[in-house]
């Protein structure tokens, strides 16, 4: 079955450092990836996107992800946290080759920032 | 634009009452989901529309549920009768196409007790 694993529920940094969270899918020969971000009590907003342009990707905020078919892997990064950073991460997946074209959500990553 | 609208924004219920959601898409985009998230499921699809017709039904948990969306600018996502495990955030979101990129509306917390 297609999926998509965010190898970590929570991560805490200190303000200031590194942001590193990551995913994997499963492969498919033509996968279209996303990074959300969920304040709290908020909806959901995108990030970024990989639709097959560029590998590494430029999002809003400051946050990038690297789209790595080779690892099946497309890990969210920024290399300064703030703390306004601090939400619930989503890695999501559209699997083209499949008859729902929907969205696959990873299970969340929730990011604490710490001063 | 205001984006994707939803209401209401909390919901609180008795087992066995009928709940309806509502949506309203951005002006414009052709495709709607609804999605159910919960701490045990996380975000789940529900339902997706396509030019007001659904496409995609098969992650509507059971008969209780149902999706309509009588026009362009307007869907709803109805619970008949509740159940305290319907308790969830629902979210409603909207795309130009099946392709393009989700925009998702804040929300409704129901709450069936």
């Amino acid at each position: 079955a297609q999926s998509v694993t965010q190898l970590d529920s929570h991560v805490s940094v200190s303000e200031g450092t590194p942001v590193l969270l990551r995913c994997n899918y499963s492969s498919s020969y033509s996968p279209s990836l996303f990074w959300y971000v969920q304040h709290p009590n908020k909806g959901l907003q995108l990030l970024l996107k990989y639709t097959s342009a560029a590998t590494l990707v430029k999002g809003i905020n400051g946050f990038e992800a690297e789209f790595k078919k080779s690892e099946t892997s497309f890990h969210l990064t920024k290399p300064s946290a703030h703390m306004s950073d601090a939400a619930e991460y989503f890695c999501v997946v559209r699997y083209m080759d499949t008859g729902r074209r929907a969205l696959t959500f990873g299970s969340g990553t929730r990011l604490q920032v710490q001063p | 634009d205001a984006g994707v609208i939803q209401s209401p924004r909390h919901e609180v219920t008795e087992m066995g009452q009928e709940v309806t959601l509502r949506c309203k898409p951005i002006s414009g985009h052709n495709s709607l989901f609804w999605y159910r998230q919960t701490m045990m499921r996380g975000l789940e699809l529900l339902i997706y529309f396509n030019n007001n017709v659904p496409i995609d039904d098969s992650g509507m948990p059971e008969d209780r549920f149902s999706a309509k969306m009588p026009n362009a600018s307007f869907s709803t996502l109805k619970i008949q009768p509740s159940e305290p495990r319907d308790s969830a955030v629902y979210f409603c979101a909207s795309s130009l196409n099946r392709q393009g990129e989700q925009y998702f509306g804040p929300g409704t917390r129901l709450t069936v007790t």
